[in-house]
């Protein structure tokens, strides 16, 4: 089935360091592609999407390509911030709209 | 835009017992999802509506699930005969559109503790 596969966690990391969360997934169709923030005590919310191969979203310094060939959609900041840390989701539409998750991973930032 | 609310925040309950958790979307959107959330994992999708229809329900969803949105808006899920595998954040999110690229806005979620 599908599915969403994201690098462990809890992720460490000093204040502008680079930071980078793996994702892969498995469609049996054409995905889009996103990536969701959950900050401590708040709900979720989108932070970049991408809807077609080669397609690269970008928010807040954060960056992530859609990768048809290895299956990937990887996120990417070039310097974290301590505001930064929370947990990080990647996830997949097909038709329908509904979102199909991964296990999501903590990152946790230190000044 | 006041946001997706969702009601109680924190819900704790004995095993056996009914609960209903309500959700309320951003007032012009027309799809609304239940994801329910165990810690350390990602969302898993329960069901969502178009309007009022329901139009999929996961298989995660047991007989003891039920969910409605009688008027297109609010939506509730009710869980019957609570165990404690039901201990989880239920998390309710709405979009504008079916498009397979619209951001959903989520609600905070309601803790539910089985005990």
């Amino acid at each position: 089935g599908d599915s969403v596969t994201q690098m462990e966690g809890p992720v460490t990391l000093s204040e502008e360091a680079f930071l980078t969360i793996n994702c892969t997934y498995t469609a049996t169709g054409y995905p889009s592609l996103f990536w969701y923030v959950q900050y401590p005590g708040e709900g979720l919310q989108l932070l970049l999407k991408a809807t077609k191969a080669d397609d690269k979203g970008s928010n807040k310094g954060f960056e992530a390509t859609y990768r048809k060939e290895t299956t990937s959609f990887h996120l990417e900041k070039g310097s974290v911030q301590v505001s930064d840390s929370a947990v990080y989701f990647c996830a997949l539409t097909l038709l329908g709209g509904k979102l199909i998750f991964g296990q999501g991973t903590e990152l946790s930032v230190k000044p | 835009d006041t946001g997706v609310s969702q009601n109680p925040r924190h819900k704790i309950t004995k095993r056996g017992q009914n609960v209903t958790f309500r959700c309320d979307p951003i007032s012009e959107h027309n799809r609304l999802y239940w994801y329910r959330q165990t810690l350390g994992q990602g969302p898993e999708f329960l069901t969502y509506f178009q309007n009022e229809a329901q139009l999929e329900k996961s298989r995660l969803l047991s007989d003891r699930f039920s969910a409605e949105r009688p008027k297109g808006s609010f939506s509730t899920l009710e869980i019957q005969r609570t165990e404690q595998g039901d201990s989880a954040m239920y998390l309710c999110a709405s979009s504008l559109s079916f498009s397979t690229n619209e951001k959903l806005f989520f609600g905070s979620g309601t803790q539910l503790s089985v005990l």
